[in-house]
C-alpha cells in the first residue's frame, strides 16, 4: 500500500492564482482531511470528509474548496492564492468509526504564495 | 486561548535522561487524546493514544486528568532517536477533527 500521496510536494505561485492540491489514499479509508501547518500554530483543520459526496468545513475554510468524488480522492482547491495561505498542507485519512481512530497523513505540500 | 496549549520547548536533554511534557485543554467535551510525533520536514505519525486509565508503550508514558484538562506524556531512557517535535492532540468527534498544539521540541544530545 502506498498510504496517503501527496502532489506536488512544493509550489510556488503568484497572488490570485489558483491550484488544485492532489490528495490520494489507497487504504479505503472513509474519513479524509486537510490541515494546514504555520510556525507556532500546529496543524489547522481545513475541510474534511466523513464519504464519498460528503464534505464539511474545519476552523480554517476560507479561500478553499474541496470535493469528494471518490473514496480514494480528496482534491483541494485554492481558489485565488494570497500570501497569507504560504503554508504546509497535509492529507489525512482514517477510518470514521470508534473514538479512537488513528491519522495516516501524506507527506505534504510546502506551497509558497508571493 | 489556544484549545490545545504546549510548552513548546526546546528541551535539551542527554541520553539516558527521562523527560516529561505536559499539554492542557480547553474544550471538556473532548473525546480522545493523543500524542503524534512530528520529525522535521516530514509529517505528523501517531505516537500514542491516551486513555483515562494511562498507558504504558516501552519507554514511553501517557497520562490523561479530564478533571484538569490535563494530558502528559513521559520519555525514560530518551535516545538520539527520540528527537522530534511531540504534538499533543485532542478530537472532539471519534478520533477525527483533530485540534493541535503547536509541539514541544525534544532534542537529545550525546
Amino acid at each position: 500500500n502506498a498510504g496517503v500521496t501527496q502532489t506536488p510536494k512544493f509550489q510556488v505561485l503568484k497572488t490570485g492564482q489558483s491550484m488544485t492540491l492532489q490528495c490520494a489514499q489507497d487504504m479505503n479509508h472513509e474519513y479524509m482531511s486537510w490541515y494546514r501547518q504555520d510556525p507556532g500554530m500546529g496543524l489547522r483543520l481545513i475541510h474534511y470528509s466523513v464519504g464519498a459526496g460528503i464534505t464539511d468545513q474545519g476552523e480554517v475554510p476560507n479561500g478553499y474548496n474541496v470535493s469528494r468524488s471518490t473514496t480514494e480522492d480528496f482534491p483541494l482547491r485554492l481558489l485565488s492564492a494570497a500570501p497569507s495561505q504560504t503554508s504546509v498542507y497535509f492529507c489525512a485519512s482514517s477510518y470514521s468509526i470508534g473514538t479512537y481512530n488513528e491519522q495516516f497523513f501524506g507527506p505534504g505540500t510546502r506551497l509558497t504564495v508571493l | 486561548r489556544k484549545e490545545v496549549e504546549q510548552d513548546p520547548g526546546p528541551f535539551n536533554v542527554p541520553e539516558g535522561a527521562t523527560v516529561a511534557f505536559n499539554c492542557t485543554y480547553s474544550n471538556s467535551a473532548s473525546q480522545s487524546f493523543f500524542w503524534y510525533r512530528q520529525d522535521c520536514r516530514k509529517e505528523p505519525k501517531l505516537l500514542m493514544s491516551v486513555y483515562s486509565s494511562g498507558n504504558e508503550d516501552g519507554r514511553f508514558t501517557a497520562q490523561l486528568n479530564r478533571a484538569s484538562q490535563y494530558i502528559s506524556l513521559l520519555i525514560r531512557d530518551s535516545k538520539l532517536s527520540d528527537s522530534a517535535t511531540y504534538l499533543c492532540v485532542v478530537s472532539m468527534e471519534y478520533g477525527n477533527k483533530l485540534v493541535f498544539g503547536a509541539g514541544t521540541i525534544l532534542r537529545v544530545k550525546s
